[in-house]
């Protein structure tokens, strides 16, 4: 159980495009959803937090209009990056917290995006 | 605003050999959650091992252990009989608000090789 899925696995887009990234809890419903980065051979940086039905939370430093997140149900939650540069190029992470869980965090796979 | 260190970039040890990763933090809260997680080559995150503040005793989940001290502000991981599936990214995570339900503010990592 407790399976939190990411679509597309990998991306690669044209600089100047949007592209769109999904993550799914399977098996469960959450609440809440969180959104990191990872770039390459460094640690993961929370982007957001996305709660159901409400407007995303951002960190400091990350343009919410450039990473427009909506958490559209218990089971949805999709990052889009608008215009893309070759610096958006990153590794994209989502965990989701199920309703009622106290802690517990479960992490999708990941998706790779590349901008050229 | 919480900070995690991880002071060891990369350690490598024997396999079947004991191996500890340091990790200290900063908050100003009095309770909290802390988190170990592990990041193999896949790049799938996933949970090592936690530890809720107000709780004395240490956390052990089978051949990983934890030494928490809360004055000194320090967690650190402790891996028994390693193996060479132990090879990963370990990251140390603190949640943003102390509470367990928060998005996670991470180490830089460690980087674990275990030798055959």
């Amino acid at each position: 159980g407790a399976v939190v899925s990411q679509h597309p696995s990998w991306v690669i887009c044209k600089s100047g495009t949007s592209v769109k990234i999904e993550c799914r809890s399977l098996d469960f419903q959450a609440t809440t959803m969180f959104w990191y980065r990872q770039f390459p051979k460094q640690s993961l940086m929370l982007m957001a937090t996305s709660n159901e039905g409400s407007k995303a939370t951002y960190e400091q430093g990350v343009e919410k209009d450039k990473f427009l997140i909506n958490h559209a149900s218990l089971t949805l939650s999709t990052l889009t990056v608008t215009s893309a540069h070759p610096e958006d190029s990153s590794f994209y992470i989502c965990s989701a917290r199920a309703s009622g869980g106290v802690y517990e965090q479960y992490f999708g796979p990941g998706t790779r995006l590349t901008v050229t | 605003a919480q900070t995690v260190t991880q002071s060891q970039p990369e350690m490598s040890v024997q396999e079947a050999e004991t191996v500890t990763l340091s990790c200290t933090y900063d908050t100003s809260e009095s309770n909290y959650y802390l988190f170990w997680y592990k990041q193999p080559p896949s790049r799938q995150m996933i949970l090592v091992i936690r530890q809720e503040a107000y709780k004395q005793q240490n956390a052990t989940e089978n051949r990983f252990s934890v030494n928490f001290q809360k004055a000194a502000k320090s967690f650190s991981l402790k891996i028994s009989d390693s193996q060479l599936g132990d090879t990963a990214m370990y990251f140390c995570a603190f949640p943003q608000a102390g509470g367990g339900a928060d998005g996670l503010t991470f180490g830089k990592g460690t980087h674990l090789i275990i030798q055959p």
